[in-house]
């Protein structure tokens, strides 16, 4: 079975500084993975995903993610935020084989951006 | 046209009313999903179709009958539903449901039950 950590659930960052949101996953098979945002009142967006090929994504809004496969870690960064930034965000995986569509998702990570 | 639709954006009901609640794409997606999203939790799957037919029920009780009349559209009937079932409900749709297809989302549903 696949599980996805998020480990801060909230992160408070001033406006313009660097922001890291850390995502670990378990799975005993290969995966896909992605990064959802959710602005308040809204649905899910998707940030970026990894399929497979360079472990440097980048995605909408300035944002990228490295995976390593060595620490099973699929982390997001930006690097400077902006106020419209605040949201939760979340973090997803789907085996390769799946046929059924199937995200597991963390439990999500607020980020709050201050002035 | 990267847009699902729901309809409505608010739904108010008693635990006696039967309402629907309705998800539209215009992508030529072939997989469709319905997520229940409590405050501050992760979307939680409840059903799965894949080319018009249901592949997965997340062992979801029966008061919420899903329905897929054709390749757009997206229907989730709701009957009894309990104060517990208050939620945001969101539909999602990918060009199949496979392996590293991105789903995209609709703004939800947010559901009152009283």
């Amino acid at each position: 079975a696949q599980s996805v950590t998020q480990l801060d659930s909230q992160v408070p960052v001033f406006e313009e500084a660097p922001v890291e949101l850390r995502c670990n996953y378990s799975s005993s098979v290969s995966v896909y993975l992605f990064w959802y945002v959710q602005y308040p009142n809204q649905g899910l967006q998707l940030l970026l995903k990894y399929l497979s090929g360079s472990t440097l994504v980048k995605g909408i809004n300035g944002f990228e993610a490295e995976f390593n496969k060595s620490q099973t870690s699929f982390h997001l960064r930006k690097p400077s935020v902006h106020i419209s930034d605040t949201a939760e965000y979340f973090c997803a995986v789907r085996t390769l084989s799946s046929n059924t569509g199937k995200l597991i998702f963390g439990q999500g990570t607020t980020l709050q951006v201050k002035p | 046209d990267t847009e699902v639709t729901q309809t409505p954006k608010h739904l108010v009901m008693g635990m006696t009313n039967k309402k629907s609640l309705k998800c539209e794409q215009h992508m030529g997606h072939r997989a469709m999903y319905w997520y229940k999203q409590k405050a501050k939790k992760p979307p939680e799957l409840m059903f799965v179709y894949s080319y018009e037919k249901l592949s997965i029920n997340e062992s979801v009780p029966s008061r919420f009958s899903p329905e897929c009349p054709n390749s757009s559209l997206l229907n989730l009937h709701l009957h009894a539903l309990q104060p517990e079932d208050s939620a945001l409900y969101l539909c999602a749709s990918s060009q199949v449901a496979l392996g590293g297809n991105e789903q995209f989302f609709g703004p939800g549903t947010r559901l009152t039950v009283l």
